[in-house]
């Protein structure tokens, strides 16, 4: 078990550009989730996955921001002509649920994206 | 809508000694979780402490516990002989008990000074 990881762990852009996000869950997970962090806040929920369906979008993300999970493994999340407003660090947790409840979700270790 | 404050911006404790982080939250649902979370400089967020609103033993961690109070919606953190490896942003969170999702406090850095 490696962890939840993301990649690119860093990216800078010029406004106006489309940047790509890519997180791979702990094995087995199969609720993923996406937020965001500011430079001194805590995390914003974006939006989750169960399997492959998301299931929930914040009024957040806009319809600039799209976020697939293709056979239910890796997420990618996409920005279309990124805004200064978008730097941020982007989270993605991972967890494992069956039938009701919560399980805890596990961070990897962001993307910063700074936007210029 | 679901809230969560953290009313301490910032705090500090003395090495080997006790300090607790204040959290209080709102929520409209009858089942969900409560978190605290550690985000250390530069790295990754970490699970600290979970506790099932449902249950009302407070949970522990070896030098972590929390006194949970559901009536007035209150998750404090009690962090005991406090580490210089504790020092980190510590993050409460409420989690839906249906979709998992967090809602975070705006965080408290805690500063453990030698």
């Amino acid at each position: 078990d490696t962890g939840v990881s993301q990649d690119p762990r860093h990216k800078i852009t010029k406004r106006g550009q489309n940047v790509t996000f890519r997180c791979d869950p702990i094995s087995e997970h199969n609720r993923l989730y996406w937020y965001r962090q500011t430079l001194g806040q805590g995390p914003e929920f974006l939006t989750y996955f169960q399997n492959e369906a998301q299931l929930e979008k914040s009024r957040l993300l806009s319809d600039r921001f799209s976020a697939e999970r293709p056979k239910g493994s890796f997420s990618t999340l996409e920005i279309q002509r990124t805004e200064q407003g978008d730097s941020a660090m982007y989270l993605c947790a991972s967890s494992y649920i069956a039938g009701e409840g919560t399980d805890t979700q596990y961070f990897g270790p962001g993307t910063r994206l700074t936007v210029l | 809508a679901q809230t969560v404050t953290q009313s301490q911006p910032e705090m500090s404790v003395q090495e080997a000694e006790t300090v607790t982080l204040s959290c209080t939250y709102d929520t409209s649902e009858n089942n969900y979780y409560l978190f605290w979370y550690k985000q250390p400089p530069s790295r990754q967020m970490i699970l600290v402490i979970r506790q099932e609103a449902y249950k009302q033993q407070n949970a522990t961690e070896n030098r972590f516990s929390v006194n949970f109070q559901k009536a007035a919606k209150s998750f404090s953190l009690k962090i005991s002989d406090s580490q210089l490896g504790d020092t980190a942003m510590y993050f409460c969170a409420s989690g839906s008990g249906n979709t998992g999702k967090l809602i975070f406090g705006q965080g408290t850095t805690l500063q453990v000074k030698p």
